[in-house]
């Protein structure tokens, strides 16, 4: 079983939709969480971190329910350039690099 | 800005040949990493180092080994290319967050 778990997607919405994207972590270690968004053919970029208490960074919500292991992330009023896949990364205590979910690709239409 | 540079964005090689990809950060981070992007399955950690000379192996380090004579460059090595060692190669820098170059889409033929 993978450790961090994410749909593939892809996710097709129209422009200004909301959609929202869960990722599971499977170990209880799990102690740092962040959303990075990949481009195609590009690098990964961190979109933000997710605190205990959920964040917010304009359209961009994610929020964390350590009882059930997952973070989300909500995007409002979808853009064409969201265009992209979401990765899901998680720090491990003990371990010093991250750990990444597959991603999920979302598709926003016109 | 933290900048990471690999050397190549593309690469074209034969099976058999000894491959080197290389990576060079300018923000004096200790720790740097290799990772390999493959469709579905995700990025995997192939080896990080915390320091120069210091290495660990990550979750696929099988086929390749890694050198860090210099804090701000980390090379990637592929002893004996192979066809399944075909990938998008990521090289990255510092832990949280983690700062990545552009990447290498590997091709061995």
């Amino acid at each position: 079983r993978k450790e961090v778990e994410q749909d593939p997607g892809p996710f097709n919405v129209p422009e200004g939709a909301t959609v929202a994207f869960n990722c599971t972590y499977s170990n209880s270690a799990s102690q740092s969480f962040f959303w990075y968004r990949q481009d195609c053919r590009k690098e990964p970029k961190l979109l933000m971190s997710v605190y205990s208490s959920g964040n917010e960074d304009g359209r961009f919500t994610a929020q964390l329910n350590r009882a059930s292991q997952y973070i989300s992330l909500l995007i409002r009023d979808s853009k064409l350039s969201d265009s992209a896949t979401y990765l899901c990364v998680v720090i491990i205590t003990g371990r010093r690099a991250l750990t990444f979910g597959s991603g999920t690709r979302l598709q926003v239409q016109p | 800005d933290v900048k990471v540079t690999q050397s190549s964005r593309y690469l074209v090689k034969r099976t058999g040949e000894k491959v080197f990809l290389e990576c060079v950060q300018d923000m004096d981070h200790e720790n740097m990493f290799w990772y390999r992007q493959d469709p579905g399955l995700g990025l995997r950690l192939i080896y990080f180092s915390y320091d120069v000379k210091m290495k660990e192996k990550g979750d696929i380090p099988e086929g390749y080994s890694v050198s860090r004579e210099k804090k701000e460059r980390f090379s990637l090595i592929l002893e004996s290319a192979s066809t399944n060692q075909t990938s998008m190669y990521l090289c990255a820098s510092s832990e949280r967050p983690q700062h990545f170059g552009d990447g290498t889409r590997l091709s061995i033929l």
